[in-house]
């Protein structure tokens, strides 16, 4: 049975930087592609991008700047990291597989439990 | 202000057959697949249809999935009150080379 865990700190200042993991049980990484999406009650769902394991990835437009996700196969690991972060920034952090159906995300089977993330001085 | 349009709430009571819309445009809905997420409050979303109308496995009967044009519909028959949850539409913009979400629908079962 696929499970996924994320975690880090619940609580990052202004300015600083965001970092995830999400632990992956149960199946190997090497496969399919694996996403980080988050959730807020003012922006809703919003994808923030996806990682193949080969380290190929993509990520929304609006967060490209700031974002990066890696992946560590050795581990069974993928991390996000979110620069520069803001109080819009606050919202559930939910790490995910994605068939990659086409070639493009969508298909997501397994979510982790998610991690809320607050960001305030 | 959301890239896929759906109503925020819909309702029904047991038994009925319900519809929830999602609209969008050329670029997203009208060249790519739709999937659709039901939600529980404090839990991950769950997916329900793939491929526009496919089922995954598990996922009941009573739930099917359409498209036209830009426009794309969930519907559940047979309405029961463990549907009553929120519904997501999601998909691909070919614009925005991203993926897109709709703002939900909070359906109630009366």
């Amino acid at each position: 049975q696929v499970q996924l865990q994320e975690s880090g700190p619940g609580l990052v200042k202004p300015s600083e930087t965001l970092s995830l993991i999400c632990t992956v049980s149960g199946y190997s990484i090497t496969n399919y592609y694996w996403s980080w999406i988050r959730q807020s009650p003012a922006k809703g769902l919003e994808w923030i991008g996806w990682i193949y394991y080969s380290g190929r990835t993509s990520y929304h437009p609006s967060l490209k700047s700031r974002v990066s996700i890696s992946i560590d196969t050795s581990k069974n690991q993928f991390s996000l990291i979110l620069n520069s972060v803001t109080t819009a920034d606050t919202a559930v952090y939910y790490c995910a597989r994605d068939w990659g159906v086409t070639g493009r995300p969508g298909y997501i089977d397994v979510w982790g439990k998610g991690i809320t993330v607050t960001v305030s001085s | 202000q959301s890239v896929l349009t759906q109503s925020p709430s819909a309702s029904g009571t047991p038994g009925q057959r319900v519809t929830i819309s999602c609209s969008g445009s050329s670029s997203n809905i009208g060249s790519n697949y739709v999937y659709w997420y039901q939600q529980f409050p404090g839990t991950a979303p769950k997916v329900l249809i793939y491929k526009d109308s496919q089922r995954p496995s598990g996922v009941s009967d009573r739930i099917s999935g359409s498209k036209s044009g830009t426009s794309a519909s969930l519907a559940i028959s047979g309405l029961r009150s463990e549907d009553e949850a929120d519904y997501y539409c999601t998909t691909w913009d070919d614009s925005l080379s991203g993926v897109v979400f709709g703002g939900g629908t909070k359906l109630t079962v009366l």
